[in-house]
């Protein structure tokens, strides 16, 4: 079945750095959805990207679909501390399933 | 609107037993699912139901049984649990299907001992 990868698992950053989490499909993804996690929460929908190179700005963070719609990548300016959490992309195997990747964990130190 | 409801929010089981992981939602989606979060593992779907009468298996099944009588609820059952269940168990719904925006439940964590 289709696979879902992330790197880095973790990363640790001063406040005011930035981050760049990556997710890498094994398959040719229709959307790709990334969610965050806060520590002891559950995942909330950050956004949804679905066409090939699609970027797409929320304030500090910019998300992007790759080109041959199998990846695709978080990025955070300026990291503040109400950034931590765990990052996942989440790509639909089909219109029922949709897999989820391993996950980035951010730590922000102040 | 309350959303996803679960309960209970922690469990301690022995191996062997079974119980019920209830889950519930209040916005009429068709689309349900059951995910768990396993460090460095990220979530894994056990299984889902697009709607009520219809269910399937995700990622990873075994040891796991499904239903879905309604549209609201979607309980799942660990019918002889084991310390490889121990994790986390999210349930998550969606209007239509798995490939749209997900809404999830608080989590319920679970220690089989």
């Amino acid at each position: 079945g289709q696979q879902v990868m992330q790197i880095p698992q973790y990363q640790h950053v001063q406040e005011g750095e930035d981050f760049t989490t990556y997710c890498n499909s094994s398959t040719t993804l229709s959307n790709i959805q990334w969610y965050k996690q806060r520590p002891g929460g559950h995942p909330v929908f950050l956004i949804q990207l679905v066409k090939s190179g699609e970027v797409k700005k929320q304030k500090r963070l910019t998300f992007q679909f790759g080109e041959a719609k199998k990846n695709s990548s978080l990025h955070i300016t300026a990291t503040q501390t109400t950034d931590v959490g765990t990052y996942f992309c989440a790509g639909p195997e089909n219109t029922d399933k949709l897999i989820f990747g391993t996950g980035t964990r951010l730590q922000v130190f102040p | 609107n309350a959303g996803v409801t679960q309960t209970p929010k922690f469990q301690v089981l022995k191996t062997g037993q079974s119980m019920t992981l209830q889950c519930a939602q209040d916005m009429n989606h068709e689309y349900m699912s059951w995910y768990r979060q396993d460090p460095g593992m990220g979530l894994r779907l056990i299984h889902y139901s697009v709607g009520a009468g219809i269910t399937d298996q995700g990622e990873v099944p075994n040891g796991y049984n499904v239903s879905r009588s309604t549209t609201e609820d979607f309980p799942l059952r660990l019918l002889s649990a084991a310390p490889s269940q121990t994790s986390v168990y999210f349930c998550a719904s969606s209007l239509g299907t798995g490939q749209e925006t997900q809404y999830f439940g608080p989590g319920t964590r679970l220690l089989v001992l």
